[in-house]
């Protein structure tokens, strides 16, 4: 089966400007993910879409990071404005189920973001 | 708080030694436990998934453990290469919600492991 896509791979901003990363989840898969991984540190959760409702984002910077997920597939995280700590690697999974031991999460490739 | 914590940070071993790298989670109602494997700039490769009902799980040279009891997980490299060195990071996949469905996974901050020749 195809793996979780996301794009873009890479992406330079100053800070202050406004960026979007996209996410195509694995088919059929009705839980999607967007982790923050910063440098020298594991991933963090920032939102959790079950179809495309929030099932958590207790860790999402509201003030200035934003996501949807439109009819349950794709997803884009927005961050505007960006600062320099939001540099980091996004990180997009997808699961089949939302509870329970047979929950295993696929991860994208991710995006980088570098914040001048 | 949901917290995972991986111990040591960092380690440094000769080629051929076997090595242990430490998880501990707050959370004895995990679901399962998964090791991953990061090689800088890349992404995250899944190595091992421990399920709650499991106590271990091999592949190769890997060994990982978990005992929920005591809210641990153990991965257990054999005979170490050059080509293990990377960052390994466990995530415990936790209830979240008590009122509905929904599970979260949690990463520790990973050990970094280098292997030399």
């Amino acid at each position: 089966e195809a793996g979780v896509a996301q794009s873009p791979r890479y992406k330079i901003i100053e800070k202050r400007q406004s960026v979007a990363f996209w996410c195509n989840p694995i088919s059929g898969h009705a839980t999607l993910y967007w982790y923050q991984q910063i440098l020298g540190q594991g991933p963090k959760l920032l939102i959790q879409f079950q179809n495309n409702g929030v099932v958590d984002d207790s860790q999402l910077p509201k003030d200035r990071f934003s996501a949807e997920r439109l009819k349950g597939v794709d997803s884009t995280l927005k961050i505007q404005p960006a600062k320099l700590e939001d540099s980091a690697v996004y990180l997009c999974a997808s699961s089949h189920e939302s509870r329970g031991e047979a929950n295993v999460l696929t991860f994208g490739a991710g995006s980088r973001l570098t914040v001048l | 708080k949901q917290e995972v914590t991986q111990i040591p940070a960092a380690l440094s071993v000769p080629e051929g030694e076997n090595l242990v790298l430490n998880c501990s989670f707050t959370d004895s109602a995990i679901y399962n436990l998964q090791w991953f494997r990061q090689d800088p700039g890349k992404g995250l490769t899944s190595l091992l998934l421990i399920q709650s009902s499991q106590r271990e799980q091999t592949s190769g040279r890997l060994n990982a453990s978990l005992d929920k009891s005591s809210g641990r997980s153990t991965l257990y490299i054999a005979a170490s290469q050059p080509g293990d060195s990377a960052t390994y990071l466990c995530a415990a996949l936790l209830p979240f919600g008590w009122a509905t469905s929904g599970s979260r996974l949690t990463f520790g901050e990973g050990t970094q492991l280098t292997v030399n020749p």
